[in-house]
């Protein structure tokens, strides 16, 4: 089975309100990496974390090891952050996994 | 910001054709991957390489094959392509082992085969 699950798969937000996208992994991953997709079809490293928390701007992600789970945290959304996003991991068989993605719409 | 270049960015074929995929990175990363993003699936690794000759099988390799020809050039081939191989493919290089390196990604190249 996948060893990435991420949630949801799609997330609509109003403009200026929040939310968190989650994945959880099946085995133990030495980090973790968070993209997004843009409308260009382009793909923006946002953070990468071997442990810990990690803020950029409006965007937040933590990553437990040993809870096996990564979070992405969006505050104040803006119609820019649309897109899809992906997290991906990588254990110790040095292969990097995808999650599925979640597809994310900002409105008005 | 490192500098990763895929070409073409668009590509149609017919069951088959032969196709070449080209990617260069400019920032002396050893490792370069080629990635496929199919709906649904999220993006799943085809090849890697940690360097200029060496080539390593990803998870779905079927049907591909890649060269590293120099520390900055990776190539993804499709000898005999297929409808199924119809997706979108990424590039990535990295300065260090998968989980030990940030990626960075191509613009993307569209593979249609009809």
């Amino acid at each position: 089975g996948d060893q990435v699950e991420q949630s949801p798969s799609a997330l609509s937000l109003h403009e200026g309100t929040g939310s968190a996208l989650r994945c959880n992994f099946t085995t133990t991953m030495r980090a973790v990496q968070w993209f997004r997709k843009n409308s260009r079809g382009s793909l923006i490293n946002l953070f990468y974390l071997a442990s810990g928390t990690k803020e950029n701007g409006r965007l937040k992600s933590a990553f437990d090891s040993k809870e096996r789970y990564s979070t992405l945290h969006i505050r104040d959304a803006q119609l820019e952050d649309s897109g899809t996003y992906f997290c991906a991991a990588g254990a110790n068989t040095g292969k990097l996994t995808f999650g599925h993605g979640t597809i994310l719409r900002v409105h008005p | 910001e490192a500098a990763v270049t895929q070409s073409p960015r668009n590509k149609v074929t017919v069951t088959g054709g032969n196709v070449t995929l080209s990617c260069r990175q400019t920032n002396s990363h050893n490792y370069m991957y080629w990635y496929r993003q199919d709906t649904g699936h999220g993006l799943r690794l085809i090849h890697y390489s940690y360097g200029a000759g060496n080539l390593q099988i990803g998870d779905v390799p079927d049907g591909y094959k890649a060269t590293r020809t120099t520390q900055e050039d990776f190539f993804l081939l499709l000898e005999l392509a297929s409808p199924s191989q119809t997706s979108l493919y990424f590039c990535a290089s990295s300065d260090g082992g998968e989980n030990t390196g940030q990626l960075y990604f191509g613009e993307g190249s569209k593979l249609t085969v009809l």
